[in-house]
């Protein structure tokens, strides 16, 4: 969906690097996601926010950092980056009651950590 | 732990049949369950959601049924066409304070030739 962007759309970085992967929304949603996909494993949650102070940890949280700059932005960081982070990750943003939401997803980032 | 399982994990048909992709779910306390399409270089897209108080959905061609006390969902996909060719996941959703969350189920690539 053109109104999520994430950049990069694909990055290689070595062991021990810190990385940002950064998402946009235009779409003026308070909720905001960020799941990784790996082969065979689905997608999975790594942080949520509801709003710009509301922060809150994923199933699969460590090694991993965010920060809602704003209502429109949402970003993931690598501390220091390990090869089985490598991985597609998908920020997405949340509109609707509890229950009734429907989430939309950007395109993706393509992370691979030699 | 809900787990979510899709099955087969690949599949490729000629243009023009009519297919079953399966979900299957190890918890049976859902709130609802998501069908998304998911194309390479993009995000993902949600085409239907069953509530828990539903048997199915209907969405032009696609039709996603729901049995939740046995786990399972299918996505039937009526005279299928090449531009069907995509990953399709399901997601179960489970309430949590404030928010939605969803499992992902770990996928079925689709490819339809001519």
């Amino acid at each position: 969906d053109a109104d999520v962007t994430q950049t990069p759309r694909n990055r290689i970085t070595k062991t021990g690097k810190r990385i940002m992967l950064e998402c946009s929304q235009t779409k003026g949603h308070d909720r905001m996601y960020w799941y990784r996909q790996d082969p065979g494993l689905g997608l999975r949650l790594i942080y949520y926010s509801f709003d710009v102070k509301d922060i809150n940890k994923g199933e699969i949280s460590d090694g991993y950092s965010v920060s809602r700059q704003a209502q429109a932005k949402f970003s993931l960081s690598l501390e220091s980056a390990i090869p089985n982070q490598t991985a597609l990750y998908f920020c997405a943003t949340g509109q609707g009651r509890v229950g009734q939401e429907t989430q939309y997803f950007g395109p993706g980032t393509r992370l691979l950590v030699l | 732990k809900q787990e979510v399982t899709q099955i087969p994990a690949a599949l490729s048909v000629p243009e023009g049949e009519n297919l079953v992709l399966n979900c299957s779910f190890t918890d049976s306390a859902i709130y609802n369950l998501q069908w998304f399409r998911q194309d390479p270089g993009k995000g993902l897209t949600s085409l239907l959601l069953i509530q828990s108080s539903q048997r199915e959905q209907t969405s032009g061609r696609l039709n996603a049924s729901l049995d939740k006390s046995s786990g399972r969902s299918t996505l039937y996909i009526a005279a299928s066409q090449p531009g069907d060719s995509a990953t399709y996941l399901c997601a179960v959703r489970r309430l949590s304070y404030n928010t939605d969350k969803l499992i992902f189920g770990t996928g079925t690539r689709l490819q339809v030739f001519p």
